[in-house]
């Protein structure tokens, strides 16, 4: 039970570039979401989804897109890199929408946009 | 506008004492208040959460206290052991959303 796995770990972009990061999970959870942990910051919702086939927007999703085709992956595409996209960037899944709402996050990717 | 506040980014307790993290929130309509430890290099973990409809819950070493009237919760550990040394994020939830406050950086001393 690997439960939530983010790939790649690390990734050096420069502006302009394209890439998708993908998230696992192996819980069978209905809801996952992507964040981005920046210095003094927190963590900050991207975007989320609440079943297969569903997305919706979180606090800060500008220059991102997100597909969720199968239930137990989410993936989180940038189209166009920014270096404002440098980040750390956590994925999360949780069993539903109910209490205690906990949120199960993968190991993190760290992306660098140059 | 910051709906989940943690005023101090970093708190530094002897080894054995206890550790108070406080946060504040302005959002009445949250119902779950939770908190998470994070480590370098890896992902949040789920410490322990508390109801809007309760003022306190404890599991082992954390208590976590709500004031609703005072829209501010705390997380007190005792006692601190070294291995507490982390980065301590509290967070609120409503509709299908967590909001995460900043985080407190807590510094278990020797």
């Amino acid at each position: 039970n690997a439960g939530v796995t983010q790939t790649p770990k690390f990734r050096v972009l420069k502006t302009g570039q394209s890439m998708t990061l993908l998230c696992a999970q192996d819980m069978n959870h209905e809801y996952m979401y992507w964040y981005r942990q920046d210095p003094g910051m927190g963590l900050r919702l991207i975007h989320y989804s609440v079943g297969e086939g569903t997305t919706a927007k979180g606090e800060v999703p500008d220059g991102y897109n997100v597909s969720r085709l199968k239930k137990q992956n989410f993936l989180l595409g940038l189209e166009s890199a920014a270096p404002s996209q440098t980040s750390v960037y956590f994925c999360a899944s949780s069993p539903g929408g109910g209490p205690p709402y906990e949120q199960y996050f993968g190991p993190g990717t760290r992306l660098t946009v140059t | 506008d910051q709906q989940v506040k943690q005023n101090s980014p970093s708190l530094s307790v002897q080894e054995g004492r206890i550790s108070i993290l406080n946060c504040d929130y302005t959002n009445s309509m949250f119902d779950y208040f939770l908190w998470y430890k994070k480590y370098p290099a890896e992902g949040p973990t789920f410490l322990i959460s508390i109801s809007s409809i309760k003022d306190k819950n404890e599991d082992g070493r954390f208590t976590v206290f709500l004031n609703k009237s005072a829209k501010h919760l705390s997380l007190h550990i005792v006692p601190s052991q070294p291995g507490d040394s982390a980065v301590y994020f509290c967070a609120a939830s409503a509709d299908d959303k967590i909001i995460f406050g900043k985080g407190t950086r807590l510094h278990i001393l020797p």
